[in-house]
């Protein structure tokens, strides 16, 4: 069974303020993902990790960072956060290799107000 | 450009009728396709992929799904659907090129009804 957890599951704050959200998961997988999520919209890449210290852009602009220092733990971080940013957030991981699913976990939903 | 399109957003259907989700993808290179479901206030969680092999795909709760290379189809179904397989369904491909990044559709809400 997929182990991937995420924290908080919600989250309301106000503009400005700085918010990190956390991602671990307990399979070892080496590639993760961050994913901004809005009702009837394609999940959008904001942000991927290959391995430790490997961090990459994805397909959508975004204000947020990441950071992979260690294998399991993959937090997105907003500096200030706006009104704009707020959505569901997904992260995902996924094994090397031909299988090539994602495991995702429950997701983040943020509103800024 | 690697790109995925559900033709519907929200598909009705009565419990127990059969149901027909329905993706094209666009590629031009061999492609990996996956249906994943999202639950209500849940992530996404894999029913069924196709990587190579036979074109019928069986995945989980009695789904399965046919890649067809001439249309550039990976359609979803289900013989007889019930009330919990209401969802969020979204069609992915993934090739080679970019790094096997993943494309998602912007998905198909199944909504079953009694």
């Amino acid at each position: 069974e997929a182990d991937i957890y995420q924290t908080p599951r919600y989250l309301v704050i106000g503009t400005g303020k700085k918010i990190t959200l956390e991602c671990s998961q307990t399979m070892g997988h080496d590639k993760m993902y961050w994913y901004q999520q809005d009702p009837g919209m394609e999940l959008h890449l904001i942000h991927y990790s290959y391995g430790v210290n490997s961090t990459e852009k994805g397909d959508l602009s975004s204000e947020s960072t990441v950071s992979r220092i260690r294998t399991e733990h993959f937090p997105l971080t907003l500096e200030s956060a706006r009104p704009s940013h707020t959505s569901q957030y997904l992260c995902a991981s996924r094994p090397s290799g031909i299988s090539y699913e994602q495991y995702f976990g429950p997701g983040t939903r943020l509103t800024v107000t | 450009a690697q790109s995925v399109t559900q033709l519907d957003s929200q598909v009705p259907v009565f419990e127990e009728a059969p149901v027909e989700l329905r993706c094209n993808y666009s590629s031009s290179v061999s492609v990996y396709l996956f249906w994943y479901v999202q639950y209500p206030n849940q992530g996404l969680q894999l029913l069924l992929k196709y990587l190579s092999g036979s074109t019928l795909v069986k995945g989980i709760n009695g789904f399965e799904a046919e890649f067809n290379k001439s249309q550039t189809s990976f359609h979803l179904r289900k013989p007889s659907v019930h009330i919990s397989d209401t969802a969020e369904y979204f069609c992915a491909v993934s090739d080679y090129t970019g790094g096997f990044k993943t494309i998602f559709g912007a998905g198909t809400r199944l909504f079953v009804k009694a």
